[in-house]
């Protein structure tokens, strides 16, 4: 079983507001990542972070930010919202064991943003 | 880069039958090759994780397999269910990419109707 959350579920938001989508895991996985979804297409790694102060940008360019100060919170912010930031955005997280094929991941449930 | 094709996009099948859906991947330098199931609106759930090394991989009605040289993987479902009807996604991870770092398809979407 999964233990990696995020919340909340579902966000309507309007223009210009700040928000941040929260992501927790308690299985202690030092990689953690970023998707965005868009519907019927494939998902796209926006950030990632091998583990804590460590934070990279994904192959999507996004507005959006990360931080990961605590190995199980990887919270991302979007400063000043926009009706193209409407997508799905999905946490993911796995084991980090540099060097081994052992990197099954787990995804959170998502977060369904819609700006207005 | 790694592009991943999942085939058939789309599919509808009454219930009982078995199932194949498919996907294939560039660049065979692969760590290990994962489906999930995603169900509207929600996250992915891990179905099946094929090492680079293994060539099928077991889980209840469900079998994977992975042919790494020819850049190829099939899912096959045993007496489909309506509970089955997801989208099922299939991803690899690369070699000399962010470890960990998974490429997705854009799914086969399932509906098996009773």
């Amino acid at each position: 079983e999964a233990d990696i959350y995020q919340t909340p579920r579902y966000l309507v938001i309007g223009t210009g507001k700040k928000i941040t989508l929260e992501c927790s895991q308690t299985m202690g996985h030092d990689k953690m990542y970023w998707y965005q979804q868009d519907p019927g297409m494939e998902l796209h790694l926006i950030h990632y972070s091998y583990g804590v102060n460590s934070t990279e940008k994904g192959d999507l360019s996004s507005e959006s930010t990360v931080s990961r100060i605590r190995t199980e919170h990887f919270p991302l912010t979007l400063e000043s919202a926009r009706p193209s930031h409407t997508s799905q955005y999905l946490c993911a997280s796995s084991e980090g064991v540099t060097g081994t094929a052992n990197t099954e991941a787990f995804f959170g449930q998502g977060t369904r943003l819609t700006v207005v | 880069k790694q592009e991943v094709t999942q085939i058939p996009a789309a599919l509808s099948v009454p219930e009982g039958e078995n199932l194949v859906l498919n996907c294939s991947f560039t660049d065979s330098a692969i760590y290990n090759l994962q489906w999930f199931r995603q169900d509207p609106g929600k996250g992915l759930t891990s179905l099946l994780l094929i090492q680079s090394s293994q060539r099928e991989q077991t889980s209840g009605r469900l079998n994977a397999s992975l042919d790494k040289s020819s850049g190829r993987s099939t899912l096959y479902i045993a007496a489909s269910q309506p509970g089955d009807s997801a989208t099922y996604l299939c991803a690899v991870s690369r070699r000399g990419s962010t470890l960990g770092r998974l490429y997705f398809g854009r799914g086969t979407q399932l509906t098996v109707w009773p």
